[in-house]
């Protein structure tokens, strides 16, 4: 399958301060990028949808002055947590669509970022 | 009721034995039936999925889907302890509808 990879892997941080995470499709060009957010023996939460050169689609509870999503290219989206706190440290996993809107079997998923705010 | 409901486990099996991974479900809009496996601290990576109901086989895994009773499978024959993972199922209403996942279900192989 295709290659969608994150960076960081795993970062710690200090609360009040801010965290980057990058999403990049490797291989293929994906118009439409997901970030989800998975805590420890949960499911994925689909946090928001992000369309390249448009603003990100959040879903409902999630605040979108916190979470911010950049999509500014078809190989690159960036998810910033702002102002972090211990409630924030999760798995954030996202994912590039290969096909239109990311269609089911054009979705690759990235390897995933442990954030942990102290 | 959530969405989609799934064991969390975990199930521990021998190897060699057949796995069978559960999910139901309570949106009757659901039409595509995916399940991933994910391994500790990486990204899921899709297995198979399936539109509807019916039976899906590709090489050891089957996956079925039971419309009417809102109930879905993944069985695994043979199993092999580098199948132990995290198993979710994940559904979603349209090709490119959002997709719901399930807890997931944490499988050990015991060789």
């Amino acid at each position: 399958g295709a290659v969608v990879s994150q960076h960081p892997s795993w970062v710690i941080c200090k609360s009040g301060t801010s965290v980057k995470i990058e999403c990049r499709s490797l291989d293929f060009q994906a118009t439409t990028m997901f970030w989800y957010r998975q805590f420890p023996k949960q499911s994925l939460m689909l946090m928001a949808t992000s369309n390249e050169g448009s603003k990100a689609t959040y879903e409902q509870g999630v605040e979108k002055d916190k979470f911010l999503i950049n999509h500014a290219s078809l190989t690159l989206s960036t998810l910033t947590v702002t102002s972090a706190h211990p409630e924030d440290s999760s798995f954030y996993i996202c994912s590039a669509g290969r096909g239109l809107a990311g269609e089911i079997g054009e979705l690759f998923f990235g390897e995933g970022s442990r954030l942990t705010v102290l | 009721q959530k969405e989609v409901e799934q064991d969390p486990g975990p199930l521990s099996v021998p190897e060699g034995a057949i796995v069978s991974l559960n999910c139901t479900y309570s949106n009757s809009a659901f039409q595509y039936f995916m399940w991933y496996r994910q391994y500790s601290r990486k990204g899921p990576e899709l297995l198979m999925y399936t539109y509807s109901s019916g039976n899906k086989e590709d090489g050891r895994f089957t996956a079925q889907v039971d419309k009417s009773s809102k109930y879905i499978s993944l069985f695994i024959r043979d199993s092999q302890p580098s199948d132990s993972a995290t198993y979710l199922c994940a559904m979603s209403a349209n090709r490119d509808d959002k997709i719901i996942f399930g807890k997931g279900t944490r499988l050990h192989i015991l060789p």
